[in-house]
């Protein structure tokens, strides 16, 4: 059973310009959740999708935002990139709301 | 102070040594507990997970949840040089939409 994927692996965008990155769950999973791991701050939860709606965000400013397609994937937009947005950013995915995580490879998104 | 408290490590061990690792939380909401475990430039990858207290066993790998101390721990019984990572410990409630909550991760290494 192929795992959680995401694209592209690594992204280098400059300041001001937008980032998209793309994830796609397990066969079957309909919740996808994002997570942002900078140097020295962890990991911090993003944003929870389910069922194709936003089901809960974290402490991020409005510019990081996504959606839900049909078939489950997802979408993580980051607007009007900042230097500190340089990060690995990381998709999980689970069978329900209730279900374990599981997390992609991330993408590594460095902002010059 | 962090909901979620991990030493960082690094933690070095011989070869075939018990690896202990633990956490505290603050949260008393917490419900569901994972460790993950994290090669570098990698995704975490989940290892153990219990809801509630108690203790749960898989392989060489034990966990241990104590909610009445708000303190989880993690054992690795006869570690092996591949056991080298970092451990992240997550935690999550129902009621918060169920978003991880990591520590900052420990880093083991495991020495031939």
């Amino acid at each position: 059973e192929a795992g959680v994927t995401q694209s592209p692996t690594h992204l280098i965008k400059t300041r001001g310009q937008q980032a998209t990155l793309r994830c796609s769950p397990i066969s079957g999973h309909t919740s996808v959740y994002w997570y942002q791991q900078a140097l020295g701050l962890g990991l911090q939860f993003l944003l929870w999708y389910d069922e194709g709606e936003e089901r809960n965000r974290g402490n991020f400013p409005p510019r990081f935002s996504g959606r839900q397609f049909p078939n489950y994937s997802s979408e993580l937009n980051v607007n009007a990139l900042e230097l500190e947005d340089s990060a690995l950013y990381l998709c999980a995915s689970s069978l329900n709301p209730d279900g374990t995580q599981y997390f992609g490879p991330g993408t590594r998104l460095l902002v010059l | 102070q962090k909901e979620v408290e991990q030493d960082p490590g690094p933690l070095s061990v011989p070869e075939g040594a018990i690896v202990s690792l633990n956490c505290t939380y603050s949260n008393s909401a917490f419900q569901y507990f994972m460790w993950y475990r994290q090669y570098s430039r990698k995704g975490p990858e989940l290892l153990m997970y219990t809801y509630s207290s108690g203790n749960k066993e898989d392989g060489r790998f034990t966990a241990q949840v104590d909610k009445s101390s708000k303190y989880i721990s993690l054992f690795i019984r006869d570690s092996q040089p591949s056991d080298s990572a970092t451990y992240l410990c997550a935690m999550s409630a129902r009621a918060a939409g169920n978003k991880l909550t990591f520590g900052g991760g420990t880093r083991v290494l495991v020495k031939p």
